[in-house]
């Protein structure tokens, strides 16, 4: 079955690049998604990529998607402890019927 | 602000219960999802309904039911709370067309706590 799966916990110092990753399964999927949650707070997307795309900048976001390997990450240069959150993955696909599928999330902590 | 709302934003009750929690979209949105988040389950996709209709199920236990009203909103009822139902649950909503980005925009979480 369809799965999206990220490592719970990542720690930087802040100044340092941040590297959030994800793996999924479903070959077939048409969009990839990075969201983060704030503290008491609900999701918010941060940025999405085509599948058809191998990178996508915004600023101190980086997104970059390898198909073959089924892997996305996030980077997050100079990263700042307004950055600390969690950050979820997600894919859409149409396999099984038109869906979203969510990681469970990385916590990332940023030190001072 | 995303649009959508949730309410009650805190629920406290007692094992056995039952609560309903509310959901209205953002304007335009068809579909609506629940999910639970828990610190030791992370985030779990519950149900999505599209226009109505029960689209697709994820985790979600059979004493939870939902559904999607003509207006649209939802509302997520959960019975015979158990201590283990304690958690953050969210609805989120979405444009819900197939074959293009289906962004979620999501409400600030109803958060329930079984006594």
């Amino acid at each position: 079955g369809e799965d999206v799966e990220q490592s719970l916990f990542l720690s930087v110092r802040e100044g340092d690049s941040s590297v959030i990753n994800c793996t999924y399964t479903d070959s077939s999927s048409t969009y990839l998604y990075w969201y983060k949650q704030e503290p008491g707070a609900g999701l918010q997307l941060l940025t999405y990529i085509f599948s058809n795309m191998d990178m996508k900048q915004d600023q101190r976001l980086t997104v970059l998607l390898n198909k073959k390997d089924k892997h996305l990450s996030l980077r997050i240069a100079d990263t700042q402890t307004g950055d600390s959150a969690i950050y979820f993955c997600a894919e859409t696909t149409d396999t099984g019927g038109f869906k979203t599928i969510f990681g469970a999330g990385t916590r990332l902590f940023v030190k001072a | 602000d995303s649009g959508v709302t949730q309410t009650p934003k805190h629920l406290i009750t007692a094992t056995g219960q039952r609560v309903t929690l509310r959901c209205s979209p953002r304007s335009g949105d068809l579909s609506v999802y629940w999910y639970q988040q828990s610190l030791d389950q992370g985030l779990q996709f519950l149900i999505q309904y599209y226009n109505g209709e029960e689209r697709a199920k994820g985790n979600i236990l059979e004493r939870f039911s939902a559904q999607q009203f003509p207006d649209l909103h939802s509302e997520l009822n959960l019975s015979s709370l158990e201590l283990g139902d304690s958690a953050l649950y969210f609805c989120a909503s979405s444009v819900g067309f197939a074959g293009g980005n289906n962004e979620q925009f999501f409400g600030p979480g109803t958060r329930l706590t079984v006594l």
